[in-house]
């Protein structure tokens, strides 16, 4: 079974400045997929950002950028000129490849996630 | 256009009674997925239908737990004989197909469902 872990309970950062949030993964699967999903106060669940494993470019997304490590399995968030808006709980989701009964369907396993708090 | 839906938003019953909750996917999605999530924690699978079938049920933690999807668009799961550790945010994501299977899968609001 995949295991993805966020060893950072709670972060906090200052308006304008730069923040990682870390996740490591556990798998034997060598494609698949990582994303990062925000869960604000209101508790909406939105995506930020994706990554295919079987890239080696790291995925950006504006403000936001995967440190993708393969070998490592490992897929940090980085976020740039920390805004108000991005206080959230992060969540970082592996997925994995299923196929069943003539059905391919991705599979996702989340850690427990990180309480980001930015600061003004 | 819209994004997935969920009803109710929030729930709250009594130990024992039965629970509907309803999720509205995007528009043309093909796959529909049913997750919970406690609180502070991440969400986790508990089935998947493509279409109107159920291809995956691993996740539901027992019989009590059932989901439907007869027409290939909305579905309702139920809780029968809810207990208090049924308690949770209960969240409905969809994705537009089954292949590629690296879909996105876009969540809903949740229903927050506290049973007492």
């Amino acid at each position: 079974a995949q295991t993805v872990t966020q060893s950072q309970p709670e972060m906090s950062v200052q308006e304008a400045e730069t923040v990682t949030l870390s996740c490591t993964y556990d798998t034997s699967e060598n494609n698949y997929y990582l994303f990062w999903y925000k869960q604000p106060p209101s508790r909406q669940m939105i995506l930020v950002i994706r990554q295919e494993a079987y890239k080696q470019q790291n995925a950006t997304e504006n403000r936001f950028s995967v440190n993708f490590q393969k070998a490592a399995k490992s897929f940090s968030l980085k976020i740039s000129d920390s805004q108000l808006g991005d206080t959230a709980m992060y969540f970082c989701a592996f997925m994995k490849h299923i196929y069943s009964g003539g059905t391919s369907y991705g599979k996702l396993t989340f850690g427990q996630g990180t309480i980001l708090t930015v600061h003004p | 256009g819209a994004g997935v839906s969920q009803s109710p938003r929030y729930k709250v019953t009594k130990r024992g009674q039965d629970v509907a909750l309803r999720c509205d996917p995007i528009s043309g999605h093909v796959s529909l997925y049913w997750y919970r999530q406690a609180l502070g924690q991440g969400p986790e699978f508990l089935t998947y239908f493509n279409y109107e079938a159920q291809q995956d049920k691993s996740g539901l933690p027992n019989d009590r737990f059932s989901a439907e999807r007869p027409e290939g668009s909305i579905s309702t799961l139920t809780i029968q004989r809810t207990e208090q550790r049924d308690s949770a945010m209960y969240r409905c994501a969809s994705s537009p197909a089954g292949k590629p299977w690296g879909e996105t899968q876009y969540f809903g609001p949740g229903t927050r469902l506290l049973v007492l």
